[in-house]
């Protein structure tokens, strides 16, 4: 079965330092990899999703930015933080054995301060 | 585009009492259905899933059947426990898209 690993698992951060988020998968090839956010009390917002190495679409304009190195591998980053950037990050995957089925890691908590 | 909205909370039950949370979808196509729980401080985990119309679904005591007609997914449990304290994420995927569309989540207390 595949598993998310997720790091750090909480962090804080003062505004405009950088951020850096990684995520790797095992148990799957080729997945299709997705960062969520979720702000305290609130609902899930996808930020990033991406298919293939190096192909990465954005949901929403943002301070964020996103990458795929390897095929297993989903960075998520911002050269200088805002405020408004604290919340949960959940880096999400599917692939050839869950279907459609989405599965997510741990979450990373990230207060800006 | 698809959309799903659920019922808002919180919710608070004590032990033994009925759950049920409603959700209903907007799609195109025949998409699949799930629920998802998030216990406190933690990420989302798939509670169960139905993938065509009829099909129930069913996890941990926990129970929801995909109604096309009503197009509706409600999840229901018939006796809680203090445990199931968490919040729930409807959700559903186009059948050509793997991206899930999330209501905006159902927080549910039970109390001993």
């Amino acid at each position: 079965s595949q598993t998310i690993h997720q790091w750090p698992a909480t962090l804080v951060q003062p505004v405009g330092s950088p951020l850096s988020l990684e995520c790797t998968v095992e148990g799957t090839s080729n997945p299709n990899l997705y960062w969520y956010r979720q702000a305290a009390g609130r609902g899930l917002q996808l930020l990033f999703y991406s298919v293939g190495i190096g192909q990465i679409s954005s949901e929403v304009p943002q301070n964020l930015s996103a990458s795929r190195p390897q095929d297993r591998q989903f960075i998520l980053s911002s050269k200088k933080l805002l405020l408004s950037d604290s919340g949960f990050y959940l880096c999400a995957c599917t692939g050839t054995v869950s279907g459609n089925t989405i599965y997510f890691g741990e979450g990373s908590w990230l207060t800006v301060v | 585009g698809d959309s799903v909205t659920q019922m808002e909370g919180p919710v608070t039950l004590s032990e033994e009492a009925f759950l049920t949370i409603n959700c209903t979808y907007t799609a195109t196509g025949y998409p699949s259905l799930f629920w998802y729980v998030q216990y406190p401080g933690e990420g989302l985990q798939l509670l169960l899933k139905a993938t065509k119309a009829d099909d129930k679904g069913s996890n941990k005591g926990f129970e929801a059947t995909y109604r096309k007609e009503t197009t509706s997914f409600h999840l229901e449990k018939g006796s809680v426990q203090v445990s199931d304290s968490a919040v729930y994420f409807c959700a559903l995927s186009s059948s050509n898209d793997y991206k899930l569309s999330f209501g905006a989540g159902t927080t549910v207390t039970v109390r001993a």
